[in-house]
């Protein structure tokens, strides 16, 4: 396995335009995440799945975004609308909580930029 | 509200020294906490952590020390070398049984180890 991969990598769009980003966690991951991260501050957290349940949705996460994991594998998280404000890096992980773990293993992130 | 803190946004030492992170957190629910480790444009990549009924977990160069009474938690690389130049985030979580195990994250240290 090679770990959790993020698509795109890059995204330059205009403001008002919808974009969607994929996340392929670790395959044997039942928990997968979706953070942000602007300059200067650590990952935030966003919305969580077990499974193909969304579970818990942060409040920094408006009505103009959207997650979905189908079938409990990969992830899209989609932005409708998008503001300059959205300009940022979008993080996903993906943990088992196995053995008494809890560490949860990021992309390399997609890097949105709103013009 | 920042509930996990690493108030030095930066750190600077020798090669060979020690280098010393640290990291002050607020709430009592917190039992689990984690370093990561970020270069630029990539995902922050796993280092170690630490339950909160230990308080001290070693991984070769890298110690992490929990102190409970005080919330702190501190790593410790040592000998520090140019390729552990990096952000290190400190992050923490609830491991009990039926949350989320979202990350709380701090806002940072760049740490740069000079040859």
């Amino acid at each position: 396995d090679t770990g959790v991969s993020q698509n795109p990598r890059h995204k330059i769009t205009k403001r008002g335009q919808n974009v969607t980003f994929r996340c392929d966690p670790i395959s044997e991951h039942n928990r997968l995440y979706w953070y942000r991260q602007t300059l200067g501050q650590g990952p935030e957290f966003l919305t969580y799945f077990q499974n193909e349940a969304q579970l818990e949705k942060s409040r920094l996460l408006s009505d103009r975004f959207s997650a979905e994991r189908p079938k409990g594998s990969f992830s899209t998280l989609e932005i409708q609308r998008t503001e300059q404000g959205d300009s940022a890096m979008y993080l996903c992980a993906s943990s088992s909580h196995s053995g008494g773990n809890y560490e949860q293993y990021f992309g390399p992130g997609t890097r949105l930029t709103v013009t | 509200d920042q509930q996990v803190k690493q108030n030095s946004p930066s750190l600077s030492v020798q090669e060979g020294r020690i280098s010393i992170l640290n990291c002050d957190y607020t709430n009592s629910m917190f039992d689990y906490f984690l370093w990561y480790k970020k270069y630029p444009a990539e995902g922050p990549t796993f280092l170690i952590s630490i339950s909160s009924i230990k308080d001290k977990n070693e991984d070769g160069r890298f110690t992490v020390f929990l102190n409970k009474s005080a919330k702190h938690l501190s790593l410790h690389i040592v000998p520090s070398q140019p390729g552990d130049s990096a952000v290190y985030f400190c992050a923490a979580t609830s491991a009990i049984s039926g949350n989320t195990g979202k990350l709380i994250f701090g806002q940072g240290t760049t740490l740069q180890v000079k040859p």
